[in-house]
């Protein structure tokens, strides 16, 4: 089983269209949630931390729940400049580096 | 701020020959990079932990005699993959993460990433 997994998509939605990302992590020592953006042949960009109370940074909220051991992004009036691959990222209890998701790939159509 | 930089951005080699990537941050003092390899269409994988003043720490199934790496200074750490073969092509990407305590928090921060085809 992946550690972090993702449905690779394609999401492909209309401009202003309201779309979700949904991500599970298999360990539970998880401590820290993010999720980065990934252009074409380009690195990986943090677009926001995930904490458990959920958060928002404009169009974008992210939501946790420990329980469940899932993390979800929620993208509100898509703009064609949201096309990108969003990969769901999570750091495990004593280790500094970071584990990646496979990402899921949006498509903003006009 | 938070810049981290790699050199070179792209990269086309032989196979046989060894090639040398740089990352460094251009802002702030890294003790910990880490370095890791996206296939196409693939997630980031990580390869390895460089810690300034020692010994990297490799994920397992990564050949430590293949792939060196040197952190020699806190802005610095280098992966040179030697006698590169057509399966080592990919894209390489490094990461830096601030001194504990410092005001970047723990967040790590991307270079470019390095695009490397070996023929």
């Amino acid at each position: 089983r992946k550690e972090v997994e993702q449905d690779p998509g394609p999401f492909n939605v209309p401009e202003g269209a309201t779309v979700a990302f949904n991500c599970t992590y298999s360990n539970s020592a998880s401590q820290s949630f993010f999720w980065y953006r990934q252009d074409c042949r380009k690195e990986p960009k943090l677009l926001m931390s995930v904490y458990s109370s959920g958060n928002e940074d404009g169009r974008f909220t992210a939501q946790l729940n420990r329980a469940s051991q899932y993390i979800s992004l929620l993208i509100r009036d898509s703009k064609l400049s949201d096309s990108a691959t969003y990969l769901c990222v999570v750091r495990e209890t004593g280790r500094r580096a970071l584990t990646f998701g496979s990402g899921t790939r949006l498509q903003v159509q006009p | 701020g938070a810049v981290v930089s790699q050199h070179p951005s792209r990269v086309i080699c032989k196979s046989g020959t060894s090639v040398k990537i740089e990352c460094r941050s251009l802002d702030f003092q890294a003790t910990t990079m880490f370095w890791y390899r996206q296939f196409p269409k693939q997630s980031l994988m990580l390869m390895a932990t460089s810690n300034e003043g020692s010994k990297a720490t490799y994920e397992q199934g990564v050949e430590k005699d293949k792939f060196l790496i040197n952190h020699a200074s806190l802005t610095l750490s280098t992966l040179t993959v030697t006698s590169a073969h057509p399966e080592d092509s990919s894209f390489y990407i490094c990461s830096a993460r601030e001194l504990v305590g410092g005001p970047l928090g723990d967040t790590q921060y991307f270079g470019p990433g390095t695009r490397l085809t070996v023929l």
